[in-house]
C-alpha cells in the first residue's frame, strides 16, 4: 500500500525561526491534508491541498503532486505552534480512507 | 456551524467489556470515518461510512464494528476489549468520501 513519510521527525526551534516540514508519499494521491494536534489530542486542519500552494496567515503548504511530496512552511514561529504535525493522503479508489505519516513533533522555545 | 462531536471524552474499562463510541459529524456531512491512535502503531484508519452503508473497513479484527444511522451520526463498538485497545478513538466527517475531513476531540479509552 501507499506509504507516507515525514520528516524530520522532531524539531526544535527558537520563537520566531522559520522551518519547513517535508511528507513524502509513494503514490498518487487525490488529496493530500496538513494537521495540527493539540495537547488535548485534537486534529486541527491546517490545509486541504491535493496540489499547488496556498497560505494562511504564517503558515504555508506546498503540494507537488507529480513529484509526490509536500511542504509546510511556518514562518515566525509561536510557543503556540508547538506540537504534532501530520500530513495525510487519500488515495485514489479508497474512499475516505487517510493514509497518515508518522507526524513531526514541533517545540518552540521562547 | 458545529464541529464534529464524540461522545464520550473519556473511558475506563476492564478487559473483557465492550464499549461503544458515538460521533456526531458536521451538519450536512454524509461520510464519517474513524481512526485509531497510538503511540506505537499512530494514526490507524478503522472504517468509513457513507449512506448507513461501511464502505472501506482498515485492518482491524472483527471485535471492531461499526454502523452509522440515517441522520448520519455513527457508532464504533468495541467487544472483548483487550489492553492493546487503550488508544485515542478519532471520528472524522466530510461531506462525501474523498472530500477534506474534519475530525473530532476524540475518545480516550484506557483498558484496565
Amino acid at each position: 500500500g501507499i506509504q507516507v513519510e515525514q520528516s524530520p521527525p522532531d524539531l526544535i526551534l527558537q520563537e520566531g525561526a522559520n522551518s519547513t516540514l517535508r511528507c513524502n508519499f509513494s503514490d498518487s494521491v487525490n488529496n493530500l491534508q496538513w494537521f495540527h494536534q493539540n495537547p488535548w489530542g485534537q486534529l486541527i486542519n491546517l490545509f486541504y491541498i491535493p496540489s499547488g500552494t496556498k497560505q494562511n496567515g504564517r503558515l504555508s503548504a506546498t503540494t507537488v503532486a507529480t513529484e509526490r511530496y509536500s511542504l509546510l512552511y511556518i514562518s515566525s514561529s509561536q510557543t503556540t505552534d508547538s506540537g504534532v504535525y501530520f500530513c495525510a493522503a487519500l488515495i485514489y479508489n479508497q474512499g475516505g480512507k487517510l493514509i497518515f505519516g508518522q507526524g513531526t513533533e514541533l517545540s518552540v522555545k521562547p | 456551524k458545529a464541529g464534529v462531536t464524540q461522545t464520550p471524552r473519556y473511558l475506563i474499562k476492564t478487559r473483557g467489556q465492550q464499549v461503544t463510541l458515538s460521533c456526531s459529524p458536521i451538519s450536512g456531512h454524509r461520510s464519517v470515518s474513524w481512526y485509531q491512535q497510538t503511540p506505537g502503531q499512530g494514526l490507524q484508519f478503522l472504517f468509513e461510512y457513507f449512506s448507513e452503508t461501511q464502505r472501506n473497513k482498515g485492518n482491524f479484527p472483527g471485535r471492531f464494528s461499526g454502523r452509522q444511522f440515517s441522520n448520519s451520526r455513527s457508532e464504533m463498538n468495541v467487544s472483548t476489549l483487550e489492553l492493546g485497545d487503550s488508544a485515542l478513538y478519532l471520528c472524522a466527517s466530510s461531506l462525501d468520501p474523498g472530500r477534506e475531513q474534519f475530525f473530532g476531540p476524540g475518545t480516550r479509552l484506557t483498558v484496565l
